[in-house]
């Protein structure tokens, strides 16, 4: 089956560590993206990327990072960095022209004790 | 920088009842896209509006892009139970960014 995949699903961490958020897709598209989602909020975006080991921040870059190496792969680190990591993460990934619709991942419930 | 506004942030209405939620960009779009997300669930992917002063129509409801490109509305009619989400919409500008509005929250009582 074609889609997007993020794992996992919820992640607990404790407080000061760095834990990295999968996003894996077989869609053979071009452009994928990281989103925050807190309770009751919209969709921030973190960072994105149009192109293989290309990519740019979002609004809300400061505390994360991410690589691409792969056209399938998006890995979303958060780092110590991030005051409050606590929240719903959302990978996305679109075909790349603007003409072209966004599908989502099921989400990454990060939770930081 | 960019940005995609909407409003209302929240509505709650009654089973049968009309929804309208508005999206507004700073800049002109080259598309505007609505997407619903369920409750625990991810956004999914509803339509999209390409053309100045597009209407188009899924059952009931109805998506208008304006004619300045920088407005949006979703109109549900009578809604139902199975209508409860958030609403999002998302604009492509010229660059190919891809911003997502604040979301409305729908509550639909039966």
């Amino acid at each position: 089956d074609g889609g997007i995949t993020q794992s996992p699903k919820y992640l607990f961490r404790k407080e000061g560590q760095n834990v990295t958020l999968s996003c894996e897709q077989n869609l053979n598209h071009d452009a994928m993206y990281w989103y925050r989602q807190d309770p009751g909020q919209g969709l921030r975006l973190i960072y994105y990327s149009q192109i293989v080991n290309d990519f740019q921040k979002g609004d809300i870059a400061e505390g994360y990072s991410v690589s691409r190496e792969k056209k399938e792969s998006f890995p979303l680190t958060v780092t110590s960095a991030q005051k409050n990591p606590t929240a719903f993460y959302l990978c996305a990934s679109r075909l790349g022209g603007k003409n072209t619709e966004a599908f989502f991942g099921q989400g990454t419930r990060l939770t930081v004790v | 920088g960019q940005q995609v506004m909407q409003i209302p942030q929240y509505q709650h209405v009654q089973e049968g009842e009309d929804f309208t939620t508005y999206c507004n960009s700073s800049t002109t779009l080259s598309n505007i896209q609505w997407y619903k997300q369920r409750p625990g669930g991810h956004p999914v992917f509803l339509i999209q509006l390409v053309k100045s002063g597009e209407v188009k129509k899924q059952k009931r409801l109805t998506f208008q892009f304006g004619e300045a490109k920088k407005n949006s509305s979703l109109h549900i009619t009578a809604t139902q139970t199975t209508d409860v989400g958030t609403y999002f919409c998302a604009g492509v500008n010229d660059f190919n960014k891809f911003y997502f509005g604040s979301g409305t929250k729908l509550n639909v009582k039966p």
